[in-house]
């Protein structure tokens, strides 16, 4: 079956500009969730949504926000970007909620270049 | 705020080698995890532990979560160059999963 889908794969923006990644999980999975990856910070949880609903949030500023829509589609967005948002966004699907342990697939992530 | 730190960070070795990389922590996980993450692509799941003093063994991968349930370990016998990545623990707990700063293995032929 397909795995999860990101797009885009690549893309730079300047400051103050404003960016929408997404998200397609696995099909029957309704769990998303959200991460940044740097070479300074590693792997960074920002959120999870389930059924539509934030089940939880990391510690990012409110510059950062995502939904889920009733496909289990997710999108993320930021804000006001700064240079330091430059990194490799991951999405990753479950059937479950990331608490309940089950296996979590992660797509090959949007690569955001800030200028 | 619960912390994973990987040591080491990166490992440079010959093929045939044996090694190991440690994850550990401060707090308690209900359940740790490993990843392998190669270049362009996501994290993929090598394990689960869940209880403490568990071990698991992935072909040449031996995987162990420590007696308190704080620490975890992996070894990897015989590394061949197929095992190059960055190696990631993740552990549960808070509802959420937290990453480890990462080791980078570069296997050399």
């Amino acid at each position: 079956k397909a795995g999860v889908t990101q797009t885009p794969r690549y893309l730079i923006k300047t400051r103050g500009q404003q960016v929408t990644l997404s998200c397609s999980p696995i099909s029957g999975h309704r769990s998303v969730s959200w991460y940044q990856q740097t070479p300074g910070q590693g792997l960074q949880f920002l959120f999870e949504y389930f059924s539509e609903t934030q089940r939880n949030k990391g510690n990012f500023p409110g510059r950062f926000s995502g939904r889920q829509f009733s496909n289990s589609r997710s999108e993320m967005n930021v804000s006001t970007l700064e240079l330091g948002d430059s990194a490799l966004y991951l999405c990753a699907s479950s059937t479950m909620t990331v608490s309940s342990g089950n296996t979590i697939y992660f797509g090959e992530g949007s690569w955001l270049t800030v200028v | 705020t619960q912390l994973l730190e990987q040591s080491p960070q990166f490992l440079s070795i010959q093929e045939g080698e044996n090694l190991t990389v440690y994850c550990n922590s401060s707090s308690v996980f209900s359940s740790l995890q490993w990843y392998r993450q190669e270049p362009g692509e996501g994290p993929v799941l090598l394990v689960t532990v869940v209880t403490g003093g568990e071990v698991k063994k992935l072909k040449r991968l031996t995987f162990q979560f420590g007696d308190a349930r704080k620490d975890s370990s992996l070894h990897i016998t015989a590394a061949q160059p197929g095992d190059t990545g960055l190696y990631l623990c993740a552990g549960f707990g808070n509802e959420k999963l937290t990453f480890g700063t990462g080791t980078r293995l570069t296997i050399i032929p």
